[in-house]
């Protein structure tokens, strides 16, 4: 069946702008995960969402992130004002439910800010 | 909180030869452990994981870990290297925090193999 979807694949944007990365998990799979992969900080969580429930946003590292999840599905990750640290490998993962569970992960978005 | 550490960086072996990667974690309760593996401009892909029961676990493309609470280490083995596994090599520890299995991983370790 169809694996965790990204797009887009690549962004590119300017230093301050706006962007929304966005994420189909597999179907079915109630559990969603952000994380984030940079040179500097290697792979680091970013937010969970586990059906209805309130998101687990712990990771998030500035309230310049956010990200939602509708109907229980798709889930976007939005980045606002945009800085250069913000360029990395954004990758998304969804599992049955949360807890003993594996995730299956997404190809990414790479995202450059200039 | 939790935490792994991976303590090679890059490890080189010849094509045929066996291959052990090191981890280590923290973690305040029985962990979930996970070795994924991911090559250029992919994502990660899952090799094995364990939860819980048997220690010694069996993945995909030949490799097996073995999760030893004494030691908190989770070592990725694999018998014979195949040009094609070089790629790198992440582990992860979660755990069910609040209901959620949030990763932490380590740094990783690019393994090279030489024909």
């Amino acid at each position: 069946g169809a694996g965790v979807s990204q797009s887009p694949s690549n962004k590119v944007t300017e230093k301050g702008k706006d962007v929304e990365l966005r994420c189909d998990p597999i179907s079915g799979h109630t559990a969603l995960y952000w994380y984030r992969q940079s040179l500097g900080q290697g792979l680091e969580f970013l937010i969970y969402f586990q059906g209805n429930s309130a998101p687990d946003k712990s990771g998030l590292p500035s309230d310049r992130f956010s990200a939602e999840r509708t109907g229980g599905s798709v889930s976007t990750l939005t980045i606002q004002r945009t800085q250069q640290e913000d360029s990395a490998v954004y990758l998304c993962a969804s599992s049955i439910s949360g807890g003993a569970f594996e995730q299956y992960f997404g190809p990414g978005t790479r995202l450059t800010v200039t | 909180a939790q935490s792994v550490t991976q303590p090679d960086i890059h490890i080189t072996v010849s094509e045929g030869a066996s291959l052990e990667l090191r981890c280590n974690y923290s973690y305040g309760a029985t962990p979930y452990l996970f070795w994924y593996v991911q090559s250029p401009g992919q994502g990660l892909q899952l090799l094995l994981k364990y939860f819980s029961g048997d220690t010694l676990v069996q993945g995909i493309k030949g490799f097996e870990a073995e999760f030893k609470r004494s030691q908190s280490s989770f070592n990725l083995r694999k018998p014979s290297v195949h040009w094609s596994d070089a790629a790198e090599y992440f582990c992860a520890v979660g755990g069910n925090t609040g209901g959620g299995n949030k990763l932490t991983f380590g740094t990783g370790t690019q393994l090279k193999v030489e024909l």
